[in-house]
């Protein structure tokens, strides 16, 4: 069964600083995919950015980045310039290719950007 | 805003009731899944419907049921409710039911549920 833990529960960054967010997961299937979800207090999930198990570059959205270790099982994102609007809940989650579409995620990190 | 729509956005029910959640999938879409987010907590997968069909659930009791429409809008049911089963559910369209682990899936805003 796939697996993703997200060990940081509250981060605080300054604005128009960098943080990452940590994220690890577990699988023994080769094929997947690794998402970024952003939920603001309105409940919504909004998506971020995409890594594919097989994707040789790290995925880049805007001022979203994903830092992908694929020996280390972790795929960390990385929001450069941080707004105060990014202050929410950030989910981590996984699919696996052929496992229809569903999404396992972690249990989160909010992120509050301070000015 | 992604084009899937839920409703209602709040629900209160009471212990033993049954309830039903609606959603709206994105045009084109075929696929729909539904997602329990209990408070503090990651969602949680608990079913997936293509074309009609289940296809795919997670571990949640029978009392937890759905449907597809030929327009590819879904129900939850939910029978015989349970005080722990208040919680945000949220579901997302995506095309695709065999799962290409690229496809983005889009959520809808969700219908907080509150059982007294």
């Amino acid at each position: 069964a796939q697996k993703i833990t997200q060990t940081q529960p509250g981060m605080f960054v300054q604005e128009k600083e960098a943080v990452t967010l940590d994220c690890t997961y577990d699988t023994s299937d080769p094929s997947y995919g690794l998402f970024w979800y952003k939920q603001p207090s309105s409940g919504e999930m909004i998506f971020l950015i995409y890594q594919g198990s097989y994707d040789q570059q790290n995925a880049t959205e805007g001022r979203y980045s994903l830092n992908f270790q694929k020996a280390r099982k972790s795929a960390n994102l990385v929001i450069s310039a941080s707004q105060l609007g990014d202050s929410a809940m950030y989910f981590c989650a996984m699919r696996l290719t052929g496992g229809g579409n569903k999404l396992t995620f972690g249990t989160g990190t909010q992120l509050k950007v301070e000015l | 805003e992604t084009g899937v729509t839920q409703s209602p956005t709040h629900l209160i029910k009471t212990r033993g009731q049954q309830v039903t959640l609606r959603c709206s999938s994105q045009s084109g879409h075929n696929t729909v899944s539904w997602y329990q987010q209990a408070l503090g907590q990651g969602p949680q997968f608990i079913f997936q419907y293509y074309r009609e069909e289940e296809n795919g659930r997670g571990n949640f009791p029978p009392r937890f049921s759905g449907l597809q429409f030929p327009n590819y809008s879904s129900e939850l049911n939910v029978n015989a409710l349970e005080l722990d089963d208040s919680a945000l559910y949220l579901c997302a369209s995506s095309l695709g039911g065999t799962g290409h682990s690229n496809t983005e899936a889009f959520f809808g805003q969700g219908t907080r549920l509150t059982v007294v």
